[in-house]
């Protein structure tokens, strides 16, 4: 099992400022993707990145894909509560995915 | 596109009876689905990955027959979970995918088991 750590575990943070989360594996993956969960609903995909050095934008949502397809980052500008939720990171490589323990963020109005 | 939904969202039942959840894709064939168990504030844990036609894959340490998985179609598969007790509560989640690496996850079911 290929294994992805995330940080920070929890991030509480105003409305307005920005946020960085971090997944990181000793492992290189194939793709990585992100997912946003809201409580008592399923994760909703946000991005899949698959190149080394891919950054991809999504509003005020930034992905960055490790150069060595190890480690990926997703930056928010300008958080809004609506920002809110359990952010996961997955890397595939094989036939499952391999899931990050999560990043609850909280944007306090 | 890439729907997937889940029946019951929630379901409660008395410990010993079985409890039988579905996950469908609704606009798209799937022949592998996966199934993961998730704990409050926690991640997802995959339980088994469910291939259509064929026996489940199941994960070290889920009991495959408390945990019966049926791919029947190239857009449902079932979780049925077996004589349910209290420490079977938990939210189910379902997945499918449609093409290589990309998994689209459905709402969740949520059991409790009193």
């Amino acid at each position: 099992t290929q294994l992805l750590e995330q940080s920070p575990q929890f991030l509480s943070i105003q409305e307005g400022e920005n946020l960085t989360v971090y997944c990181n594996s000793s492992s290189v993956f194939s793709s990585l993707q992100w997912y946003r969960q809201e409580p008592g609903e399923g994760p909703v995909l946000l991005v899949t990145v698959v190149t080394g050095g891919e950054v991809k934008k999504l509003k005020r949502l930034t992905f960055q894909f490790g150069d060595a397809r190890k480690d990926s980052s997703l930056h928010i500008t300008a958080a809004q509560p609506g920002d809110t939720g359990l952010y996961l990171c997955a890397g595939g490589g094989d036939y499952k995915l391999s899931f990050g323990a999560g990043t609850t963020v909280t944007v306090r109005a | 596109g890439a729907v997937v939904s889940q029946h019951p969202s929630r379901v409660i039942c008395k410990s010993g009876t079985s409890v039988k959840i579905e996950c469908r894709s609704l606009d798209f064939q799937a022949t592998t689905m996966f199934w993961y168990r998730q704990f409050p504030k926690q991640s997802l844990m995959l339980m088994a990955t469910s291939n259509e036609g064929s026996k489940a894959t199941y994960e070290q340490g889920v009991e495959k027959d408390k945990f019966l998985i049926n791919h029947a179609s190239l857009t449902l598969s079932t979780l049925t979970v077996t004589s349910a007790h209290p420490e079977d509560s938990s939210f189910y989640i379902c997945s499918a995918r449609p093409a290589t690496d990309t998994q689209y996850f459905g709402p969740g079911t949520r059991l409790t088991v009193l």
